[in-house]
């Protein structure tokens, strides 16, 4: 089993609408959590810290649920520049043991 | 902001070939990765430092070995470049206790012909 694991997609949606994804992590010790963007052939870029009591930044929303080892992000109002691949990305100790999943495939269509 | 450099956008190689892949970050961090992205697979890490003369090995790190020789450059080095090394190569900087996550460079992709 991948210590992370994302669905690839591909999401396909409008403009406008609202997107989830779901990530789960295998490792119980994790401890940091994040979001990652990466565009077609660029490098991943940081999106977003996810924190135990769940935050929000814009349109974006991301969860926490330590629980059931998952993690999700919510776009709200796609627009055509959320199109990219996600990286869900899980650490146990601080930023020396980061392991990220394959990604996941949004495309937002007008 | 961070800076992360990496020496060539797009590179191509023979067979056997050393190879040597170069990063190089204008802030104070100390930790410095390598990673390889195939598709399908996501980014597996090949091997990290977390300070000068450092080195840790990753998931992946038959066929290559790195060099920090000094606190801002970090080298990923191929003895033998062979087919199953084309990829795209990551370096990725992070400082010491935080939870800021990592920085990547812009990425290196390396084909062997």
């Amino acid at each position: 089993r991948k210590e992370v694991e994302q669905d690839p997609g591909p999401f396909n949606v409008p403009e406008g609408a609202t997107v989830a994804f779901n990530c789960t992590y295998s490792n119980s010790a994790s401890q940091s959590f994040f979001w990652y963007r990466q565009d077609c052939r660029k490098e991943p870029k940081l999106l977003m810290s996810v924190y135990s009591s769940g935050n929000e930044d814009g349109r974006f929303t991301a969860q926490l649920n330590r629980a059931s080892q998952y993690i999700s992000l919510l776009i709200r109002d796609s627009k055509l520049s959320d199109s990219a691949t996600y990286l869900c990305v899980v650490s146990k100790y601080n930023n020396n043991d980061m392991r990220f999943g394959a990604g996941t495939r949004l495309t937002v269509k007008p | 902001d961070v800076k992360v450099t990496q020496s060539s956008r797009y590179l191509v190689k023979r067979t056997g070939e050393k190879v040597f892949l170069e990063c190089v970050q204008d802030m104070d961090h100390e930790n410095m990765f390598w990673y390889r992205q195939d598709p399908g697979l996501g980014l597996r890490l090949i091997y990290f430092s977390y300070d000068v003369k450092m080195k840790e090995k990753g998931d992946i790190p038959e066929g290559y070995s790195v060099s920090r020789e000094k606190k801002e450059r970090f080298s990923l080095i191929l003895e033998s470049a062979s087919t199953n090394q084309t990829s795209m190569y990551l370096c990725a900087t992070a400082e010491t206790g935080t939870n800021y996550g990592y920085t990547f460079g812009s990425g290196t992709r390396l084909t062997v012909v």
